[in-house]
């Protein structure tokens, strides 16, 4: 099966600009997750969704959202950009069948955002 | 909230030196366990996780952990460590609680360098 991708995987704007991340679940999943990766703070829960609702949401500003399809692709957006954003976003999916359950997490290799 | 804490930031070593890495989380309830490995320029991969049964679980490239309940502690061992074992050692808990149940709390992570 091909692995979680991720489009783009470079990207450089500028503060206020927005930006949208897609991601491509491994075929079956349902749950698909986002991270932020940075350097001072390292792996950052942002959100989870399963069947095209968001069930789970980490301490994020209102800024970062998202939206999953009935075909389990999802994107992130992000509105108003800043400085600190800049980060590495990896989006994980789970072949969890319910939501009330855990299971694995398998990520994509992410995009590189860069606000300037 | 879940804190993970991975005790060691950096981690050099030469090849055949024995590796453990430490992790402990802090949520008393029911949780599930996982190691990723993220190799330089590469994705996070699943190492190895813990769900349930056996404390000692085995994973890939000769990696095993153990999860110890009463240190709520899930450390990362190998035998004989390879130059290709260097990369970025990252654990991360998801527990059984509704509201954060699809959520990965990470460490910091730790760079391991193995010296040829």
């Amino acid at each position: 099966k091909a692995g979680v991708t991720q489009t783009p995987r470079y990207l450089i704007k500028t503060r206020g600009q927005q930006v949208t991340l897609s991601c491509s679940p491994i075929s079956g999943h349902r749950s698909v997750s986002w991270y932020q990766q940075t350097p001072g703070q390292g792996l950052q829960f942002l959100f989870e969704y399963f069947s095209e609702t968001q069930r789970n949401k980490g301490n994020f500003p209102g800024r970062f959202s998202g939206r999953q399809f009935s075909n389990s692709r999802s994107e992130m957006n992000v509105s108003t950009l800043e400085l600190g954003d800049s980060a590495l976003y990896l989006c994980a999916s789970s072949p969890k069948t319910r939501l009330a359950i855990i299971d694995t997490q398998y990520f994509g290799p992410g995009t590189r955002l860069t606000v300037l | 909230a879940q804190s993970v804490s991975q005790h060691n930031h950096h981690v050099i070593l030469s090849e055949a030196a024995s590796l453990e890495l430490g992790c402990n989380y802090s949520y008393g309830g029911t949780v599930n366990l996982f190691w990723y490995v993220q190799y330089p320029g590469q994705h996070l991969q699943l190492l190895l996780k813990y769900f349930s049964g056996d404390p000692l679980v085995k994973g890939i490239k000769g990696f095993e952990a153990e999860f110890i309940k009463s240190k709520f502690s899930f450390n990362l061992r190998k035998p004989s460590v390879q130059w290709s074992d260097t990369a970025e050692y990252f654990c991360a808990v998801n527990d059984d609680r509704g509201s954060t149940l699809g959520r990965l709390y990470f460490g910091r992570g730790t760079q391991l360098t193995v010296w040829p």
